[in-house]
């Protein structure tokens, strides 16, 4: 079974802290991803990485950064958090090859609030 | 930029029914598109993949893709109050593996 796990479930941080949230995969996926998921506004991509060291940008990354120093591990920083940073925050993981695209897996979520 | 499209509901379905869940995209270049489901508090898992025009069953569901008219939906017959969640349909627009999602839509099935 595929596991992606994320560092802690609930946070609750000041505005103006940097903040990591932490993302590991168990299945050696090139890919990986972080969106923040809001009411309304569903699943939104921050940066995606396919490799290691390698990342792009995704729809919303302003205010974020990320980190991909091995392949198991995503991670996504908040340089400066601020409370419309206030959000669910998911990461996943997906594989590559043969010119189709693959399921992504989802890790359990960490709902950040920023006060 | 490319848009998937979903009614955000709530729908609300009587048990045993058919549910019908549907989705629009604005790129005809959109090959393939994901079906997830999302029960509260959870994270996503998925529940269909489709990639060619027609129709998909996997045991009560059911996926089509129509990419002429650009929508795809998922139908869950015999509908249990278990599957009262948020259904979540992404597109996957070639290039890098990323998928684009739609807002959801929250499903109730009423017993």
């Amino acid at each position: 079974d595929v596991k992606v796990t994320q560092s802690s479930r609930y946070l609750v941080k000041r505005t103006g802290e940097k903040v990591f949230l932490e993302c590991v995969q168990d299945m050696d996926h090139e890919n990986m991803f972080w969106y923040r998921q809001d009411p309304g506004l569903g699943l939104r991509l921050i940066y995606f990485s396919y490799d290691v060291k390698m990342k792009e940008k995704g729809d919303i990354p302003e205010g974020y950064s990320v980190s991909r120093e091995k392949k198991e591990r995503f991670s996504l920083i908040l340089e400066s958090a601020s409370t419309n940073q206030t959000s669910m925050y998911l990461c996943a993981s997906s594989q590559v090859g043969g010119g189709r695209p693959y399921e992504q897996y989802f890790g359990p979520g960490t709902r950040l609030t920023v006060t | 930029q490319k848009e998937v499209e979903q009614n955000s509901g709530p729908l609300s379905v009587p048990e045993g029914a058919i549910a019908s869940l549907n989705c629009t995209y604005s790129d005809r270049g959109s090959q393939s598109f994901f079906w997830y489901r999302q029960y509260s508090g959870k994270s996503p898992e998925l529940i269909m993949f489709i990639y060619s025009n027609g129709d998909k069953e996997d045991g009560r569901f059911t996926a089509q893709l129509n990419k002429a008219s650009q929508y795809v939906s998922l139908l869950i017959r015999d509908s249990q109050p278990s599957d009262s969640a948020t259904y979540l349909c992404a597109g996957f627009f070639g290039g890098a593996q990323k998928l684009v999602f739609g807002q959801g839509t929250r499903l109730t099935i009423n017993p």
